[in-house]
């Protein structure tokens, strides 16, 4: 089964307006960490957000955050006011228990378009 | 500060060729990964390393092999190259312990085999 599940291949936003992405994750630990990473087609990977299992509350960072519905095991990307540099792939990523040498599993991710 | 450096940025091999997939880190990470990537898909795990001298196996390792004799260093070795090795590879780099264990990626080898 797949840990990691991004089931929108393809998303359009357009600029100024809110998108979220969705990530359901599948794992029987109970410690674990859900990362969402950013890939524009330069191709580089770059770290957006975690958030942490045992955490309360929701991570944001900017106009990043993360819809963490952990008994629905999502963790949904929301990212608010969209420019037109927030056109990428985007993939959710979890590292499972503590001491699992910090081993990500990544989704296959989504590309957003943002429309001007 | 250089953060995770992978070389060569491109690469085209002929099939049956070997090579060495470089990667450098400078943040004193005890943890290292190699990852490939394949055209529209998400990144899978090769190998891995939680330090010097020890390494293993991720879920496709067929037809590599890494070392890891230096904190900073953690090549990866095709041998016999074949087209479906033909992908996207990343390395990264993590520090345990400081919460997030977020990856820091180098940016990536395109490698082609024909």
């Amino acid at each position: 089964a797949q840990k990691i599940t991004q089931t929108q291949p393809g998303m359009f936003v357009q600029e100024k307006e809110a998108v979220t992405l969705d990530c359901t994750y599948d794992t029987s630990d109970p410690s674990y960490g859900l990362f969402w990473y950013k890939q524009p087609s330069s191709g580089e990977m770059i770290f957006l957000i975690y958030q942490g299992s045992y955490d309360q509350q929701n991570a944001t960072e900017g106009r990043y955050s993360l819809n963490f519905q952990k008994a629905r095991k999502s963790a949904n990307l929301v990212i608010s006011a969209s420019q037109l540099g927030d056109s990428a792939m985007y993939f959710c990523a979890m590292r499972e228990g503590n001491t699992n040498a910090g081993k990500s599993t990544f989704g296959d991710g989504t590309t957003l378009t943002v429309k001007p | 500060n250089a953060g995770v450096t992978q070389t060569p940025k491109f690469r085209i091999l002929k099939i049956g060729q070997s090579m060495t997939l470089q990667c450098a880190q400078d943040m004193n990470h005890n943890y290292m990964y190699w990852y490939r990537q394949d055209p529209g898909m998400g990144l899978k795990l090769i190998y891995y390393s939680v330090g010097a001298g020890i390494t293993d196996k991720g879920e496709v390792p067929n037809g590599y092999n890494v070392s890891r004799s230096t904190t900073e260093d953690f090549p990866l070795r095709l041998e016999l190259a074949a087209p479906s090795q033909t992908s996207v590879y990343f390395c990264a780099s993590s520090s345990p312990g400081t919460g997030t264990e977020k990856l820091f990626f180098g940016s990536g080898t395109q490698l082609s085999v024909l």
